[in-house]
């Protein structure tokens, strides 16, 4: 069975530019969260999709962070404009369902100079 | 405000000693609870969870972690570590209470394995 896919690895990009993150979790898993790492921390979650609706998004700053789940499968999250406190790595996770086991994708590692 | 704290930032343990790291969480209600190991560039792999029913639960790698309610804790634990084992661990909670089911994480630890 694949593994939670997320793209690109690595991003780095300088400050009050954009960037955009793409996740595609385990086929049939209807639940799609998205994390924060900072180094030296534990994942934050910023958001929690069931199928294409947000169940969770009370931690995304969201005047500068958006994400999308439009057909209920793969998901992006963008950030614009980014900030230098945004580098970390963002973590894509999958579940069947609610509330189930949540597998993580290998994570994109931002960089904002 | 729903936490995990993991106490210990730095652990370092000999090859074939015996491990434990503590996990205590603070939550309204008794949470789901997960143990995550996270290598160096990787993503975070299960290492076991605890929804409900018997209190010492058994996962991959020699891992078990026991549930206790009075002390608000769920600690890891491996009789025997091997150099394989030094990563960064994570403990995490979920909300049981049919709610948004995001994970709350602690800080996590690091293993080292001394030879």
């Amino acid at each position: 069975e694949a593994g939670v896919a997320q793209s690109p690895r690595y991003k780095i990009i300088e400050k009050r530019q954009s960037v955009a993150f793409w996740c595609n979790p385990i086929s049939g898993h209807a639940t799609l969260y998205w994390y924060q790492q900072i180094l030296g921390q534990g994942p934050k979650l910023l958001i929690q999709f069931q199928n294409n609706g947000v169940v969770d998004d009370s931690q995304l700053p969201k005047d500068r962070f958006s994400a999308e789940r439009l057909k209920g499968v793969d998901s992006t999250l963008k950030i614009q404009p980014a900030k230098l406190e945004d580098s970390a790595v963002y973590l894509c996770a999958s579940s069947l369902d609610r509330p189930e086991t949540q597998y993580f994708g290998p994570g994109t590692r931002l960089l904002v100079l | 405000a729903q936490s995990v704290t993991q106490p210990d930032i730095h652990i370092t343990v000999s090859e074939g000693a015996s491990l434990e790291l503590r996990c205590n969480y603070s939550y309204g209600a008794t949470p789901y609870l997960f143990w995550y190991v996270q290598s160096p560039g990787q993503g975070l792999q299960l290492l076991l969870k605890y929804f409900s029913g018997d209190t010492l639960v058994q996962g991959i790698k020699g891992f078990e972690a026991e549930f206790k309610r009075s002390q608000s804790s769920f600690n890891l634990r491996k009789p025997s570590v091997h150099w394989s084992d030094a990563a960064e661990y994570f403990c995490a909670a979920g909300d049981s209470g049919g709610g948004a089911d995001g994970l709350t994480f602690g800080k996590g630890t690091h293993l080292i394995i001394q030879p």
